[in-house]
């Protein structure tokens, strides 16, 4: 079965660069979710779309930007990267609002 | 402060035995959900419970929810090498945050062969 699918999967960035986290959902999925891992830490929510349209947004910091596309892709933006940034961020989708399902995660380290 | 706390932090057993992690929230929640999560990889669901069920199994795990404690809990039996991974609760309040949901801070657990 399709899983959701994040690019890319590694990433190195210098502090006060800018960074974009790609989310593909599973098909047929409508709402996606971004969360924030840091190391030895549980996953915090950043943000949530449903049908391309915010939904929901948690902790996430101003410098950081998402959107949802008309093929429920989304894109997670992040500028004036600083080093407590390094964390991996999943993307999940459902299909409604119960059962998320999560993708690899991209791994963040700012230099 | 965390949603969700998990007890006991980390566990670690023989293969064969039974493994139970318990995870305790503040507020009222539309469900509870337990995912699993292999060394720095994705998290894998593993089951869904409701704030008006009380138990639900799926294979060798049983998940059971007192709302009146706000707490849950995960039995895995039968243990295996495999099942070593950090296993977190997340609670889903529902409302305007349907669909937010809220980490525990994990239990490791370690199966030995």
């Amino acid at each position: 079965a399709a899983g959701v699918i994040q690019s890319p999967r590694h990433l190195i960035k210098e502090k006060r660069e800018t960074a974009t986290l790609k989310c593909y959902p599973i098909p047929r999925h409508d709402t996606v979710y971004w969360y924030q891992q840091g190391p030895g830490q549980d996953p915090q929510f950043l943000i949530s779309f449903y049908e391309k349209m915010q939904s929901d947004k948690g902790s996430i910091p101003d410098r950081f930007s998402a959107q949802q596309f008309s093929d429920y892709h989304s894109e997670l933006n992040m500028s004036s990267l600083e080093l407590g940034d390094s964390a991996l961020y999943f993307c999940a989708s459902s299909s409604g609002w119960e059962t998320q399902y999560f993708g690899p995660g991209t791994r963040l380290l700012v230099l | 402060s965390q949603q969700g706390e998990e007890d006991p932090q980390a566990l670690s057993i023989q293969e064969g035995e039974n493994a139970t992690m318990n995870c305790s929230y503040k507020t009222s929640i539309n469900n509870l959900q337990w995912y699993r999560q292999n060394s720095g990889r994705g998290l894998v669901h593993l089951i869904l419970i409701r704030s008006n069920e009380r138990e639900k199994h799926s294979g060798r795990l049983r998940v059971t929810l007192d709302t009146s404690k706000k707490s849950s809990s995960l039995l895995i039996t039968a243990s295996r090498a495999a099942d070593t991974a950090s296993y977190f609760c997340a609670t889903d309040a529902g409302g305007t945050s349907y669909g937010k949901l809220t980490f525990g801070q994990g239990t490791i657990l370690t199966v030995h062969p």
